[in-house]
């Protein structure tokens, strides 16, 4: 049974595009996340959800969008694509806002040609 | 100073041996600490928490914490190939509450 699944495992577009990767949960957790994992393996949180509410937005442009119709699934959509863009995705799910993010999606690789 | 620093290597180790891996973090009143690991490829597993100062041990793992001089470390004892991944320290901070990872030592277990 997977805990944290996102779709699609590959992406890849032109610059310009917009895109959506789709993220669900089946661990009843409360919190989700959208990371961004650069060429450098740098891990970087991009944002947080709790309860459906935005909690963290870090310094990401407004081109993405998460979307949280309900606790189980945290979206991200981008517009506007940009060859920057290029990175790995990971979605994540932890119990409170303070739980240590144990439970990660096998990541979607997105490639901005 | 950055917030979560580690020497990114890689770390080469001699099968069979100990590998000790560092992680300095700048927020003092920074209480939750945690060791991912990372294949390549693949997403990062939660493998070690630490929150009081000391040892923990867990199988051939043990983490280290010294708040004052504020570095966690993670030794993997009888290193054994399959330990050759990624290994992200992550601090959560006091000031936000935010978990921030540091960028990861590439360990390589050499057979």
């Amino acid at each position: 049974d997977t805990a944290v699944s996102q779709t699609p495992k590959y992406l890849v577009t032109q610059m310009g595009n917009d895109k959506s990767i789709k993220c669900e949960q089946n661990l009843g957790h409360d919190t989700m996340y959208w990371y961004k994992q650069d060429s450098k393996k740098f891990l970087k949180i991009m944002f947080s959800y709790n309860n459906k509410e935005l909690i963290i937005n870090e310094t990401v442009p407004n081109r993405f969008s998460p979307k949280s119709p309900d606790k189980a699934h945290l979206n991200l959509h981008i517009n506007s694509l940009e060859l920057g863009d290029s990175a790995v995705y990971f979605c994540a799910s932890s119990q409170g806002l303070a739980g240590p993010n144990r439970y990660f999606g096998p990541g979607t690789r997105l490639t901005v040609l | 100073q950055k917030e979560v620093e580690q020497n990114s290597g890689p770390l080469s180790v001699p099968e069979g041996a100990i590998a000790s891996l560092n992680c300095t973090y700048s927020d003092r009143g920074s209480q939750s600490f945690f060791w991912y690991r990372q294949y390549s490829g693949k997403s990062p597993e939660l493998i070690m928490s630490i929150y009081s100062n000391g040892d923990k041990e867990d199988g051939r793992f043990t983490a280290q914490l010294n708040k004052a001089s504020q570095y966690v470390s993670l030794l993997i004892r009888d290193s054994q190939p399959s330990d050759s991944a990624t290994y992200l320290c992550a601090v959560i901070m006091n000031r936000d509450d935010k978990i921030i990872f540091g960028k990861g030592t590439r360990l390589h277990i050499l057979p």
